[in-house]
This record gives structure tokens, C-alpha cells and sequence, in this order.
């Protein structure tokens, strides 16, 4: 049974870069033909997409996000990254990370607060 | 790229049916065959009901079904229970520069 567990500071300071680890066990990242998402929902409000890393390494990301967004792998660890840069109050959100082209394992969130 | 346009709530009694439409454009829903739906209850993470507008990963009930017409998707579901109460979103593939854009979400309440 596929795993993913998010990790990262629950707090950051505006302009700062806001850096998540998700954690795959129960399957190796580098073995399986999948995408691993980053998706956020702030408090109260809908799902928003922020990108995808290919077993390949190779990326999408949101158009809205994408000045801003880093999302990499580390199959040596079997986990993948996000790192979203010059952040906001607005990027306050619950960050789910999730596997597949539609998404059917998600990791059980993380809330991140911007704020000084 | 704008979220698609899902109603806010939807509501029904326990046994009956309810309809959640997801309506985009021809650059999303209309377009490609990609249409995925996930329930999400309280403080939980969501979870895939529908993808591919109308297939049904293993271990989701019948009671819940997909369809597609023109830019506008539905998600079904059939025979309302209690446990079915919770935010449905839809999403849908919007061309290689826009994998995913979601729904605005819709309450679904169970009377």
C-alpha cells in the first residue's frame, strides 16, 4: 500500500521560500511510471493544482505559479520536493502531495502559514 | 486558466439521487476526455471517486457515476447516504502547459 507523508516548517516568513518534502514508501518513486503533485487548499476554499514531477523528471507546473515553483526528485531518499519562492499571506494553505496523472494516493496534508 | 464552474451546494434524502455539474470550456472539459472527480470530507485529504469522466477505481461504490456532454461534465450519485455528505471536486485536463485545473467545488448535503 502506497504512502505519502508531507514534511516541511509550518511556518514562514513573507518573501521567504517555502520548502515541503513528501516522503513515498510502500512503493519506490523511481520504479513506477507516475507523476507526484503538489496541490494546495487554503482554509475554506477549493483545490488549487500547483505541479507535477515525472518519474523522469520531468515537470508541469500551474501557469499562475510557475515564476515561482521548484518541484523535484530525490529517488535516492524516495521523496520529492517542492519549493515555492517570494511567498505571500495568500500561499497559506493546507499542501497535499499526491501521486498520479489523477491523483488516487494523497499524502494527509500539511498547513503552511505565512506570516512574520 | 480559470478554475471550472461547479454549483456551490447540491442537496438530497437519503436513497435519492444528486447531480454535481462541472462546466468548463472546449480547452478543458470539452476538449479532452479527462475529467476526474474526488470527495472530500472534513479535515481529510480528498479522495479519487471518478477519473477519465466515467471509470471508477477499485473500491468505489456503483452509486457513483461520471458523464460528459459538450463542456460540461456530472458527477452522479445514486441511492444518497449518510457517508456521502462532503465536498466533491471536479478537474479536468486543460493541454500540456495546464495538466489540472480544478472545480470550484459543490457541498453535496444529505437531509
Amino acid at each position: 500500500q502506497v504512502q505519502l507523508q508531507e514534511s516541511g516548517p509550518g511556518l514562514v516568513k513573507p518573501s521567504q521560500t517555502l520548502s515541503l518534502t513528501c516522503t513515498v514508501s510502500g512503493g519506490s518513486i523511481s520504479n513506477s511510471n507516475y507523476y507526484w503533485n503538489w496541490i494546495r487548499q487554503p482554509a475554506g476554499k477549493g483545490l488549487e493544482w500547483i505541479g507535477r514531477v515525472y518519474t523522469s523528471g520531468s515537470t508541469n507546473y500551474n501557469p499562475s505559479l510557475r515564476s515561482r515553483v521548484t518541484i523535484s526528485l530525490d529517488t535516492s531518499k524516495n521523496q520529492f520536493s517542492l519549493d515555492l519562492n517570494s511567498v505571500t499571506a495568500a500561499d497559506t494553505a493546507v499542501y497535499y502531495c499526491a501521486r498520479g496523472r489523477w491523483p488516487d494516493y494523497w499524502g494527509q496534508g500539511t498547513l503552511v502559514t505565512v506570516s512574520s | 486558466q480559470s478554475a471550472l464552474t461547479q454549483p456551490p451546494s447540491a442537496s438530497g434524502s437519503p436513497g435519492q439521487s444528486v447531480i454535481i455539474s462541472c462546466t468548463g470550456t472546449s480547452s478543458d472539459v470539452g476538449g479532452y476526455n479527462y475529467v476526474s472527480w474526488y470527495q472530500q470530507h472534513p479535515g481529510k485529504a480528498p479522495k479519487l471517486m471518478i477519473y477519465e469522466v466515467s471509470k471508477r477505481p477499485s473500491g468505489v461504490p456503483d452509486r457513483f457515476s461520471g458523464s460528459k456532454s459538450g463542456n460540461t461534465a456530472s458527477l452522479t450519485v445514486s441511492g444518497l447516504q449518510a457517508e456521502d455528505e462532503a465536498d466533491y471536486y471536479c478537474s479536468s485536463y486543460a493541454g500540456s502547459n495546464n495538466p489540472c485545473v480544478f472545480g470550484t467545488g459543490t457541498k453535496v448535503t444529505v437531509l
